[in-house]
C-alpha cells in the first residue's frame, strides 16, 4: 500500500467555525508533513513531525494546529480562518527525513474554502 | 540560497509532439531530484527521482536528465498525449547529517492540445 489518503476532499466553513482535516498512511513512514498549495503556484511547507514529533513550523499562524496521534495519522486542526487560507491543503509522508534518497508520498489534498 | 528554477512557465503542444521540461538549482548539499505530475486540484504524483550519481532515469514515455555539475535536470516527453496536460514540478533535496530540506520549482504548466 503506497497511498496517503485524505479526508474530506471539499470542505467549506465559516470564519468561525472549528473543522479538521485528517491524513493517513499504512507505509510505516515516520515523517508526515502538511503542505498548502494556492492554485498555479508550488506547495508551501507548513509543518513535518518526524517520529511524531512536531519538528518544523514554518512560521504558520496559531489558527492552524497540527496533531499526530500515532505514526499512521496526521491531524489538522482549524478555527478562526481566513478567506485568504482558502487552498489546497496536501499532506504528505516519508520514510524518514534523514535516510539517503528518501521520497515524500503526497496524499490527494483536501480543497479548503473558507467564506 | 537554495533555489529551483523552471523553465518554461507554461506550454502548450499537439497531441504526439515531444517537448522537454527544464529545472536549474542551486542546492547544497544536494541529496535527489525529483520530478512530480500534478493534475489541477490534485496531489503531485512522483514521476522520477535521482540522486547525484545518475544521469539518466526513464518512467515509460518520461525521461529525466541530471548534469550534477551545471546543476541542471530536463524532463522530456516522448509522444505526448492528452492526459500529459498537468503541472510538472521539479524537487531538490538537499541533506546535512541532521536533516532534509525539500525545495519546490515553480512548475511547469504543459496543456497538450488534440
Amino acid at each position: 500500500d503506497t497511498e496517503v489518503t485524505q479526508t474530506p476532499k471539499h470542505l467549506v466553513m465559516g470564519m468561525t467555525n472549528k473543522k479538521s482535516l485528517k491524513c493517513e498512511q499504512h507505509m510505516g513512514h515516520r515523517a508526515m508533513y502538511w503542505y498548502k498549495q494556492k492554485a498555479k503556484k508550488p506547495p508551501e511547507l507548513m509543518f513535518v513531525y518526524s517520529y511524531e514529533k512536531l519538528s518544523i513550523n514554518e512560521s504558520v499562524p496559531s489558527r492552524f494546529s497540527p496533531e499526530c496521534p500515532n505514526s499512521s495519522l496526521l491531524n489538522l486542526h482549524l478555527h478562526a480562518l481566513q478567506p485568504e487560507d482558502s487552498a489546497l491543503y496536501l499532506c504528505a509522508s516519508s520514510q524518514d527525513r534523514t535516510s539517503g534518497s528518501y521520497e515524500q508520498y503526497f496524499g490527494p489534498g483536501t480543497r479548503l474554502t473558507v467564506t | 540560497k537554495n533555489q529551483v528554477e523552471q523553465s518554461p512557465q507554461s506550454l502548450i503542444i499537439l497531441e504526439g509532439k515531444n517537448c522537454t521540461l527544464q529545472c536549474n538549482y542551486t542546492v547544497s548539499p544536494f541529496s535527489n531530484l525529483r520530478w512530480y505530475k500534478q493534475d489541477t486540484g490534485r496531489g503531485p504524483v512522483s514521476l522520477t527521482i535521482m540522486t547525484f550519481s545518475e544521469n539518466t532515469k526513464s518512467n515509460g514515455r518520461y525521461t529525466a536528465t541530471l548534469d550534477a555539475d551545471t546543476k541542471q535536470s530536463s524532463l522530456h516527453i516522448t509522444a505526448s498525449q492528452l492526459s500529459d496536460s498537468a503541472s510538472y514540478i521539479c524537487v531538490v533535496s538537499a541533506r546535512t547529517s541532521s536533516a532534509s530540506k525539500i525545495i519546490f520549482g515553480s512548475g511547469t504548466r504543459l496543456s497538450i492540445r488534440p
